[in-house]
């Protein structure tokens, strides 16, 4: 089905490392692209393809994937960071193009 | 620099049509590398991608809004639209137009506009 799961919230120490993943049958065949939201904010696109940061996002933040899962992980994690994250991919459907968002995960910086 | 800004109506009545348009600033909804998009979030849920408009008029929707959605674009003014027929509650949302780089990734962002659909 074309479906994005993540789980709903992760906690991480200042300064350590916590990686989100994202699962669904639409990142066997494509890329997620990963968005941070704050609130009251309009997500903003922390990662991209294999591995892509937009202009501006710091390097504490990489993704990786593998057969039907994707991650994003932040190494050495900021206050700034604490946020909802949504992975985000393409699927298609009967010969159509549809864009899918997992349900978000809350991360808490501790 | 890219700047998209929502604009239309913030309250509809049930049954009644929503409307928004996005006026982009700092890029051409011409350019050929790009394509244009409505997304929205409901009050503490997720983001749903609504529908995605090329500058040629080629458009691609959501197969659950597809029967009530339209959305067009005006490259002479630089902005694209989006109507939403027969609204109902469950419309409520934040509603974000956004550029769809290479159909892949969402990469600018509108700041949203609530649209509260009640009597």
């Amino acid at each position: 089905s074309s479906e994005l799961t993540q789980d709903p919230a992760v906690s991480v120490a200042l300064g350590q490392t916590v990686r989100i993943t994202c699962q669904g049958d639409s990142l066997r065949g494509y890329y997620a692209s990963w968005y941070q939201q704050k609130p009251g904010q309009a997500p903003l696109l922390v990662m991209s393809g294999k591995n892509k940061r937009p202009s501006g996002i710091p390097d504490r933040f990489s993704g990786s994937s593998s057969r039907d899962s994707a991650s994003l992980t932040i190494t050495g994690a900021q206050a700034e960071d604490e946020a909802d994250y949504y992975c985000n991919s393409r699927d298609s459907i009967g010969g159509h193009l549809i864009w899918l968002f997992g349900g978000g995960t809350k991360v808490t910086v501790l | 620099q890219v700047q998209l800004q929502e604009s239309g109506p913030r309250l509809v009545k049930p049954s009644e049509t929503l409307s928004l348009t996005c006026n982009v600033s700092g890029g051409s909804l011409d350019d050929r590398s790009f394509f244009w998009a409505y997304i929205r979030q409901p009050p503490g849920k997720r983001l749903e991608w609504i529908a995605t408009i090329y500058y040629t008029g080629a458009t691609h929707f959501n197969p659950s809004l597809k029967s009530r959605v339209a959305i067009s674009i005006d490259t002479s003014n630089n902005r694209f639209s989006l109507n939403l027929t027969s609204a109902t509650a469950a419309d409520t949302a934040v509603y974000y137009c956004a550029r769809h780089q290479n159909l892949v990734n969402f990469d600018y962002w509108g700041q949203g506009s609530l649209v509260t659909v009640s009597s």
